[in-house]
Formats: C-alpha cells, structure tokens, sequence
C-alpha cells in the first residue's frame, strides 16, 4: 500500500481479555516499529523488527506483550490478560533499513480502551 | 539506555513570532536526531532531521541546531502560522541498535 496501514482503528475490550493489533507496513521497509502513545504522553518504544527477527524487545512493558512479524511484512502486536493501564494509542512505524539513519512512516494508530 | 528530555512541554506564541523547542540526550555516541509533528488526531511526521556531523540545519522557516558538547539540539521555527499548531517530539539514536527514543513532546499552538 502507499502508507503504513494499522488495525483495528479503535479496539474497546473488558480488562482481562487478550488483543490482536496488525501492522501491514510499507512495501519493501524491511524495518518495523512498534511505539506507544499514553494520552499526553510521548513515544514510548516497545519492539522493532528487522525482517522477521526481533532484534530489540527491551521496551516490552510485561510478558503479557508479544509481538511477531512474518514474511517480512505484516506484524501482529498481542496484549494478553489486558489491564486498564494498557488503554493507550499504538502505533506502528516502517522505515527502509534498521540500524541506519532515516525516516520512520507511521501509521494511524491503534486505539486500545481497556474498561 | 538512551534518554531524551524535551522542553517546554507547552509553548503558546503569537502568529508571526519565533518558537525554539529544546531537547538533551544522554548518550553522547548518538548520531541521528529528528523532530517529528504531530498534527491532533493525526500520525507524527518527519519534519527535519540532522546527523552528528552537521551543526546546523535549515529549511524554509524551520532550523535545528546541535550541539554535540552539551548533548542539546533545538528546533527553530521563524514567522510562525496557526497550521504550524501541533506537537513536536524530537529523537535521538543511539548506538545500541536501531532504537529511536523520543522526548515527551512540547504542544505548541500559534493564536492568530
């Protein structure tokens, strides 16, 4: 697609139940991003991937959070168990190369309510 | 890690007048710092980077400056205008990885 593509948009769920956020990123960024948005807050990375692997997951905030990337292309970002304190914009970025210097694409962000 | 603190959080100017946005770092191997916008509602976007080895960077109404010394980088913007309401994260890159810290952000809102 022409930009980095996320879904659901917005996503209510009971606390306790698990989620399923996807990422579909820009054709040929081999790179991918994983960030959180509290409301008011800043970027706050979790995960990127570089092709399918997962080079950095240190800003997993608990082992309720996993991601996985395959083909090189779509990633699925899972929160397990949610809790309210999980209730946050997630956002996804691409960009063409990991570990150089460059423009990350966002996309529009999921919305995740936790009630 | 790497940790980026960014000031100020708000900043209300007049249309016309300058707005300067600060940002430090921790790392001082850090080679790669952008700003991004983000307008309300919508997704942050590259609005101007600049690598370690410049100490200077302008384009059009907006400049970013760096200072490797002090581990500090600003975002300048001249003749502001009310579309340039929005808030700006500035980055940073470390050398661990390919990890892009942000600072909190600093909303900024232009009155007519």
């Amino acid at each position: 697609g022409a930009g980095v593509s996320q879904s659901p948009s917005n996503k209510v769920t009971e606390k306790g139940k698990d989620v399923e956020l996807r990422c579909d990123p820009i054709s040929g960024h081999t790179a991918l991003y994983w960030y959180r948005q509290s409301l008011g807050q800043g970027l706050e990375f979790l995960i990127y991937f570089q092709g399918n692997s997962a080079p950095d997951k240190s800003g997993l905030p608990s082992d309720r959070f996993s991601a996985e990337r395959t083909g090189g292309s779509v990633s699925t970002l899972t929160i397990q168990r949610t809790q309210q304190e999980d209730s946050a914009v997630y956002l996804c970025a691409s960009s063409l190369v990991a570990g150089v210097t460059g423009e990350l694409f966002f996309g529009e962000g999921s919305r995740l309510t936790v009630l | 890690g790497e940790n980026v603190e960014q000031h100020p959080s708000t900043l209300s100017v007049q249309e016309g007048d300058s707005a300067v946005i600060k940002c430090t770092y921790s790392d001082s191997a850090s080679n790669y710092f952008p700003w991004y916008k983000q307008e309300l509602g919508k997704r942050p976007q590259l609005i101007i980077d600049i690598r370690s080895n410049v100490g200077e960077k302008k384009d059009q109404r907006i400049a970013v400056t760096l200072n490797k010394t002090a581990k500090h980088f600003s975002l300048h913007i001249t003749e502001t205008q009310p579309e340039d309401s929005a808030v700006y994260f500035c980055a940073a890159k470390g050398t661990s990885g390919s990890r892009l810290t942000f600072g909190e952000g600093t909303q900024l809102t232009v009155n007519p």
